[in-house]
């Protein structure tokens, strides 16, 4: 069955220091995977997605991820936080061929400490 | 691009009235919409897939006599809560599948909508 993992609910960081949201997947197909970051009471906006291109995959805001088959994983980093990248990140798994579902992971509530 | 609305931002209402959601694909059309339903402090629950022209797929679970969707054009969804209850008030997301070739796994959402049921 494909899943995905995030792990840890809630990661707390100092303003500068170095973002690393994880998450694993759990897949027998080759998966497309994303990250999505959501504001208080906002929808969820894409912040990247990977789909068997580049394994390193830049997004918006200065996030990226590494798709790492080896590890079944697609961390989020950010090299410096902001005060402005508090929020929610949902990493999330579809496949080809799924009709396009997505399955998310629970969510990684992300504080940033001044 | 692919910019996705809905309508209304939050609605209260009360016990036992219908409540209109509506999910719009701005600057693209979508074949297919999703709608979710999220509980405070939890990640989304996928409720049915809308494709348009065609009955909406369900997830086991939901009620779709209870949730009618919808799909009725390639720019708008619409969900229906059918005599509301206050276990429904919830946040509802919906979301479009890209229409381009090269996008169309990716989903993109709307900013979501607050229901109340009092």
């Amino acid at each position: 069955a494909q899943s995905v993992t995030q792990l840890g609910s809630h990661v707390s960081v100092s303003e500068g220091a170095l973002v690393l949201l994880r998450c694993n997947y759990s897949s027998s197909v080759p998966p497309y995977l994303f990250w999505y970051v959501q504001y208080p009471n906002q929808g969820l906006q894409l912040l990247l997605k990977y789909t068997s291109a580049a394994t390193l995959v830049k997004g918006i805001n200065g996030f990226e991820a590494e798709f790492k088959k080896s590890e079944t994983s697609f961390h989020l980093t950010k090299p410096s936080a902001h005060m402005s990248d508090a929020a929610e990140y949902f990493c999330a798994v579809s496949f080809r061929g799924s009709a396009s579902k997505i399955i998310f992971g629970s969510g990684t509530r992300l504080s940033i400490r001044p | 691009g692919a910019v996705v609305s809905q309508h209304p931002s939050w609605v209260i209402c009360k016990s036992g009235t219908s409540v209109k959601i509506e999910c719009r694909s701005l600057d693209f059309q979508a074949t297919t919409m999703f709608w979710y339903r999220q509980f405070p402090k939890q990640s989304l629950m996928l409720m049915a897939t809308s494709n348009e022209g065609s009955k909406a797929t369900y997830e086991q679970g939901v009620e779709k006599d209870k949730f009618l969707i919808n799909h009725a054009s390639l720019t708008l969804s619409t969900l229906t809560v059918t005599s509301a209850h206050p276990e429904d008030s919830s946040f509802y997301i919906c979301s479009a599948r890209g229409s381009r070739t090269s996008d169309t796994d990716t989903q993109y959402f709307g900013p979501g909508t607050r229901l109340t049921v009092l």
